[in-house]
């Protein structure tokens, strides 16, 4: 089964610190996917990744940017981080083609901004 | 714009009983349809995968169908047992199938012992 490992399941950071969540892949899967995930809302795509070193932005980047240097490792960055990036932060890969497959996520990292 | 709807939101029957999830999407041009579970605080979990070029498709009790047409699907559970309780999201491919997933807001599930 492909696994999707996010780093950290709940981190606690300072308003203006940079953070980092982490998110690696063991399948060789093509595709990778930021969402957030707030009650009400629902799940919403940030950024996703088609290649090395490609990023596109999904429906919601602002404050965030992203870092893929290699395959199986997607970074989120907050560049400086605010209270209303307070979020379940929600990782996804998928393989290009293999829509057959679906998508495989991690298991979440539990953000709050302080 | 494409928008997934999940009805109901939230839902609590007794164990032992069938039930049906429903999930409605405005753009039929789709790729595929993935059925996920989610568990209070945890991430999600594939259910059941239905390409667009598919009708239903099963996995134990549970069993997914697709009308691509008419912009629908629904996932059947059948015998609901206390730990079937969490959340269920529909969520349908976006553009090429590369470009993520659009989300419905999920349907809570009781099942209550």
């Amino acid at each position: 089964d492909v696994k999707v490992t996010q780093s950290s399941r709940y981190l606690v950071k300072r308003t203006g610190e940079k953070v980092f969540l982490e998110c690696v892949q063991d399948m060789d899967h093509e595709n990778m996917f930021w969402y957030r995930q707030d009650p009400g809302l629902g799940l919403r795509l940030i950024y996703f990744s088609y290649d090395v070193k490609m990023k596109e932005k999904g429906d919601i980047p602002e404050g965030y940017s992203v870092s893929r240097e290699k395959k199986e490792r997607f970074s989120l960055i907050l560049e400086s981080a605010s209270t209303n990036q307070t979020s379940m932060y929600l990782c996804a890969s998928s393989l290009t083609g293999g829509w057959g497959y679906g998508y495989t996520f991690g298991s979440g990292t539990r953000l709050t901004v302080v | 714009k494409q928008e997934v709807t999940q009805i109901p939101a939230a839902l609590s029957v007794p164990e032992g009983e069938n039930l049906v999830l429903n999930c409605s999407f405005t753009d039929s041009a789709i790729y595929n349809l993935q059925w996920f579970r989610q568990d209070p605080g945890k991430g999600l979990t594939s259910l059941l995968l239905i390409q667009s070029s598919q009708r239903e498709q099963t996995s134990g009790r549970l069993n997914a169908s697709l009308d691509k047409s008419s912009g629908r699907s629904t996932l059947y559970i059948a015998a609901s047992q206390p730990g079937d309780s969490a959340t269920y999201l529909c969520a349908v491919s976006r553009g090429g199938g590369a470009d993520g997933l659009t989300f419905g807001k999920g349907t809570h599930l009781i099942i209550q012992p």
